[in-house]
Parts: C-alpha cells; sequence; structure tokens
C-alpha cells in the first residue's frame, strides 16, 4: 500500500528554471494539497484541490501552479525557480477536507 | 499574525515519565484540532485529533486535552518511550476553510 507518492526526493535547480514535483495517491481521495515547510516553521498550505478538475489557492501560492487532471495525481509546477522557494515540499491527501491528512515523504528542493 | 503557537521549540523527558506538549491557538471558531508526529526526512504521520465540541481524547499512550475558554490543547504522552522522540506539530481546521493550519512544532526528545 503506497499511500502518497512524492517525486523527486531531492533536487537542485538554478533561479529561473521551471520544474514539476510530482505528487501521486492511490487511496481514492477527493482533496489533495502541497505544503511547504522552512526551517523552524509550521507547514504552509501552498494549493489545494477538493476533486479532479478542482484548484484553489492557500496561504503561499505566489510562484506555484497546479492541476488536477485526476484523483490520482496533483503535481505542482514551479515556474520560474527563486532562491525563496528553497523548502521542503509536502504534499498531502485526505478523504475530505475535514479528514485526517496521509503526508508524502517531502522533497527536498534547493534554488541556486 | 500566527494563528496557532506551539511556544516549546523543544523538550527533554526521560524515557517512562510523561511528556506534555501544549499548543494555543487565536480563532475560537477553529471546529477540529490534530497532532502529527515528524521524524525527519520523513513526512508528518497523523498521531491523534479532537473536535471542539470534546474536552478529551484518548487513543493508548496518546491523550489530547482541549480547553477551549482558554484557546489551549494539549498532548500527554505517558508513559514517554524512546521512538516517540520526533517533533510535534498542532494543527487546526476550520469547517469550511482550505486546509490545515500548523503551529511551528515542538521537537520531543526522550532520554534513555
Amino acid at each position: 500500500n503506497a499511500g502518497v507518492t512524492q517525486t523527486p526526493k531531492f533536487q537542485v535547480l538554478k533561479t529561473g528554471q521551471s520544474m514539476t514535483l510530482q505528487c501521486a495517491q492511490d487511496m481514492n481521495h477527493e482533496y489533495m494539497s502541497w505544503y511547504r515547510q522552512d526551517p523552524g516553521m509550521g507547514l504552509r498550505l501552498i494549493h489545494y484541490s477538493v476533486g479532479a478538475g478542482i484548484t484553489d489557492q492557500g496561504e503561499v501560492p505566489n510562484g506555484y501552479n497546479v492541476s488536477r487532471s485526476t484523483t490520482e495525481d496533483f503535481p505542482l509546477r514551479l515556474l520560474s525557480a527563486a532562491p525563496s522557494q528553497t523548502s521542503v515540499y509536502f504534499c498531502a491527501s485526505s478523504y475530505s477536507i475535514q479528514s485526517e491528512a496521509f503526508f508524502g515523504q517531502g522533497t527536498r528542493l534547493t534554488v541556486v | 499574525d500566527q494563528q496557532v503557537k506551539q511556544n516549546s521549540p523543544s523538550l527533554s523527558v526521560q524515557e517512562g515519565r510523561i511528556s506534555i506538549l501544549n499548543c494555543d491557538y487565536t480563532n475560537s471558531m477553529f471546529d477540529y484540532f490534530l497532532w502529527y508526529k515528524k521524524y525527519p526526512a520523513e513526512g508528518p504521520t497523523f498521531l491523534i485529533s479532537i473536535s471542539s465540541i470534546k474536552d478529551k481524547n484518548e487513543d493508548g499512550r496518546f491523550t489530547v486535552f482541549l480547553n477551549k475558554s482558554a484557546k489551549h490543547l494539549s498532548l500527554h504522552i505517558v508513559p514517554s518511550q524512546p521512538g516517540d522522540s520526533a517533533v510535534y506539530f498542532c494543527a487546526t481546521l476550520l469547517i469550511g476553510a482550505d486546509g490545515l493550519t500548523f503551529g511551528k512544532g515542538t521537537h520531543l526528545i526522550i532520554q534513555p
């Protein structure tokens, strides 16, 4: 039972490059979300989706895009990477917004 | 301004004793409160939760207490074990909101 799978685990980008962080879940959850965690900070919500075809912004959406074409996948795109986007990114899924969230292992991104 | 505060960045407890982790929140409308545990290089895992209509929830060695008048919740771990050493995040949820709001976390260290 894979749960929530994130790839890659580590990534180094140059300023201005773009990339996509992948997230897939096999629990048939409707709600998926992306968080970032910075040193000494809690997790902050970037974008979320309540079902296929529906996405919305969280607390810190600038510089990121998402799409939800299937229930299983919720990729996060960095359009033009900036050093301020150096962080650990977590994808999560849950049955609904009010349910306990299951997190992936995280992607550690460094932008130089 | 932080809506969820965990004022102790770290806590050291002897094995076998009680660990008490605290969390304060500012929004009296929060409906649901959760605790997550996080090991290094892993995603957070759900530990225990409590609805705003309750004041206590117990699951094995873990008990969460909610004091709505003080806008305070706490997590009690009895007895503490070495495997409990981790970062613990308090999170809150407002029905109709977009996702979880996390505190900054408390690093619990269980000493032998």
